[in-house]
């Protein structure tokens, strides 16, 4: 059972709109919700992340949206860019002693933004 | 800033022959080590989290008979991969846990098996 499910799969749109990526868990346990992207050749690295006690975070261009009781969230890019083309994985982690640090990966949205 | 430094950056190995990663935390004090595989067209497969003081964590499909993991203290921790063949290749993260649980990737080890 995927407990961390994102969609779309891919994601094309055009330079200055907004593009959305969905992400919906299972665990309720989960209490830490953190997006990461990946450029080709390259590692993972931490964008933003949310934790439960807010259903909103925002960091420049990237807004997180929590829906805690649907166990929902979603990655808003505003005004998106070339440079912002890239593969967006939502994890999600839960606070409780064996568990911290054991992150669980959605399979990625690819997002690609054409000029 | 915190950071995580892996070595090696690329191998090559035979079929059959094992190969020794190392993982370092610098500018905090890692609690958790976790060690993922992200295989070409999937995403992340957790193989074991390591915590300091407790026991290390395999998750099923890993074992440390296949992926023996040392993690002496908070800023460093190796795996190595044994008898590599060729569904093992791929990159492999070093996952460090700081503070408020935000984890910090190396640049992984990506391996080739031959």
């Amino acid at each position: 059972q995927q407990q961390v499910r994102q969609s779309p799969q891919s994601l094309t749109v055009w330079e200055g709109e907004t593009a959305i990526l969905n992400c919906s868990y299972e665990d309720s346990t989960f209490d830490y919700f953190p997006w990461y992207w990946q450029f080709p050749r390259e590692s993972p690295a931490l964008l933003i992340a949310i934790r439960p006690v807010s259903n909103k975070k925002e960091d420049g261009r990237f807004t997180i949206f929590f829906n805690k009781r649907e166990k929902k969230l979603s990655l808003h890019i505003t005004d998106s860019q070339p440079g912002d083309s890239a593969t967006y994985f939502c994890a999600a982690s839960a606070r409780t002693g064996a568990n911290t640090g054991k992150l669980t990966f959605g399979h990625g949205t690819i997002l690609r933004v054409h000029p | 800033g915190a950071l995580v430094y892996q070595y090696p950056r690329r191998t090559i190995c035979k079929s059959g022959t094992s190969m020794r990663m190392e993982c370092q935390a610098v500018g905090f004090q890692a609690t958790s080590v976790a060690w993922y595989r992200q295989s070409p067209q999937k995403t992340f497969e957790l193989i074991a989290l390591s915590t300091v003081n407790s026991a290390i964590k395999y998750e099923q499909n890993f074992t440390q008979e296949k992926f023996p993991i040392s993690h002496p203290n908070l800023s460093f921790s190796s795996m190595t991969v044994l008898n590599a063949y060729l569904e093992d290749r791929g990159l492999y993260l070093c996952g460090a846990t700081g503070a408020q649980d935000t984890q910090y990737f190396g640049p992984g080890t990506r391996l080739l098996v031959l």
